[in-house]
């Protein structure tokens, strides 16, 4: 069974850094473009930022909201996605969804999805 | 800020049918397909519709997407108490900031 496993949230003060980890099994997130989407308390779902495939040069893309401030990896060997996440907002406080596209086409939707890990920043 | 429009609520009796309506523009459900995620409560999302209105292994027929220019539309025939949830559209988006994977405002649905 697929499964993707975040792990890193927790609470941190307003310019801090947080780098939140995701561990996929049952699959090879090597073959998959890998994306964090997140959901504030109580609002809806919100795309963070897309790595693409080694094969693909590993090719990023973020939100405007991230840009600048979060950076997404992958380490294909360890099976693990990345975000580094700095100078934090508030208003990035939400639930982090690790999720996969493992069609790698932009036709076919996010298919794999984390249970989710809680970033709070706050003072 | 969303860039794909849907009703804030729908709801329904057991076995009605109920439908969610979502408004895009040219740069996302005019150019690319329509994905659609359930939501239940306190749980992740999970894609319910792919490429307009293809199921996944496991989705009951009871769910069907169409698409029609910079709009498209979820349908739940039947409807049934386990159905309540949360209801997001997504599209791709050639937006100007580059390009970047839009989710609708999303509907919650209530089983009366």
């Amino acid at each position: 069974e697929e499964q993707l496993v975040e792990s890193g949230g927790g609470l941190v003060k307003p310019g801090g850094s947080l780098r939140l980890s995701c561990a996929a099994s049952g699959f090879s997130l090597s073959n998959a473009w890998m994306i964090w989407v997140r959901q504030a308390p109580g609002k809806g779902l919100e795309w963070v930022g897309r790595i693409k495939m080694k094969i693909e040069g590993e090719t990023t893309d973020y939100a405007a909201p991230v840009k600048g401030r979060f950076t997404i990896s992958r380490d294909d060997s360890k099976n693990t996605l990345y975000v580094q996440m700095n100078s934090l907002k508030t208003e990035d406080t939400a639930v982090y969804y690790c999720t996969a596209d493992r069609t790698v086409t932009t036709d076919y939707g996010i298919d794999v999805w984390g249970q989710g890990t809680t970033v709070t920043v706050s003072s | 800020q969303s860039v794909l429009t849907q009703p804030p609520s729908a709801s329904g009796t057991p076995g009605q049918r109920v439908t969610i309506s979502c408004s895009g523009s040219s740069s996302n459900i005019g150019s690319y397909t329509v994905n659609w995620y359930q939501q239940l409560p306190g749980t992740a999302p999970k894609l319910l519709i792919y490429s307009d209105n293809r199921r996944p292994s496991g989705v009951p027929d009871r769910f069907s997407g169409s698409k029609s220019g910079t709009s498209a539309s979820l349908a739940i025939s039947g409807l049934q108490s386990e159905d309540e949830a949360d209801y997001y559209c997504a599209a791709w988006d050639d937006s100007l900031n580059g390009p970047g994977y839009v989710f609708g405002t999303g509907t919650e649905v209530t089983v009366l």
